[in-house]
């Protein structure tokens, strides 16, 4: 009954390559997102989704582009991996709408480290 | 930009102690969340206050919204173990743009 999950939880890659993160929520919401956690913990969306329409972009490089194929779901892909993008990346659902406070559930994390 | 700046960045203490963690800001939010995070776990939410000056309890914990919703505090009495982890809190602007902005972050270790 896990409520927001992601895979990988780990993932080893070289510089250049390219990889994919998945999520998914089975809490009925319908808003979803994409963070980054530097080693400093210091945590820092990137990208939100809802109902499968981008409405946050940060400033984030084009490498990365995030797909909604439907509101449960938000995967991330990452082209041309740099060492700098080694972190740990949270994908988070909320509800949308009068009287909500955007109170995010968050997965696990998925933690990325490029060599 | 919106900033929230937690004080202090570390803290560790004895169990038993009491100790307050602070989140300020010179924005105003509409509301403010306060979230735990324990080591390889995904952060989760503890409380959310939304009126100047709201008191919430959840607890050992004690959740202050300031007067004019730019700061708020936890207090945290008795401290366990089971309280070590990074307390973010993160505010909600309510200006359309669906997002939260997180602070920087309290890493509290509990000695038993």
């Amino acid at each position: 009954d896990t409520a927001v999950s992601q895979t990988p939880k780990y993932l080893v890659t070289q510089m250049g390559n390219d990889k994919s993160i998945k999520c998914e929520q089975n809490l009925g919401h319908d808003t979803m997102y994409w963070y980054k956690q530097d080693s400093k913990k210091f945590l820092k969306i990137m990208f939100s989704y809802n109902n499968k329409e981008l409405i946050i972009n940060e400033t984030v490089p084009n490498r990365f582009s995030p797909k909604s194929p439907d509101k449960a779901h938000l995967n991330l892909h990452i082209n041309s991996l740099e060492l700098g993008d080694s972190a740990v990346y949270f994908c988070a659902s909320s509800l949308r709408g009068t009287g909500t406070f955007h109170e995010q559930y968050f997965g696990p994390g998925t933690r990325l480290t490029v060599t | 930009t919106q900033l929230l700046e937690q004080s202090p960045q570390f803290l560790s203490i004895q169990e038993g102690e009491n100790l307050t963690v602070y989140c300020n800001s010179s924005s105003v939010f509409s509301s403010l969340q306060w979230y735990r995070q324990e080591p390889g776990e995904g952060p989760v939410l503890l409380v959310t206050v939304v009126t100047g000056g709201e008191v919430k309890k959840l607890k050992r914990l004690t959740f202050q919204f300031g007067d004019a919703r730019k700061d708020s505090s936890l207090h945290i009495t008795a401290a366990q173990p089971g309280d070590t982890g990074l307390y973010l809190c993160a505010g909600d602007d309510n200006f359309g743009n669906e997002k939260l902005t997180f602070g920087t972050g309290t890493r509290l270790t509990i000695i038993p």
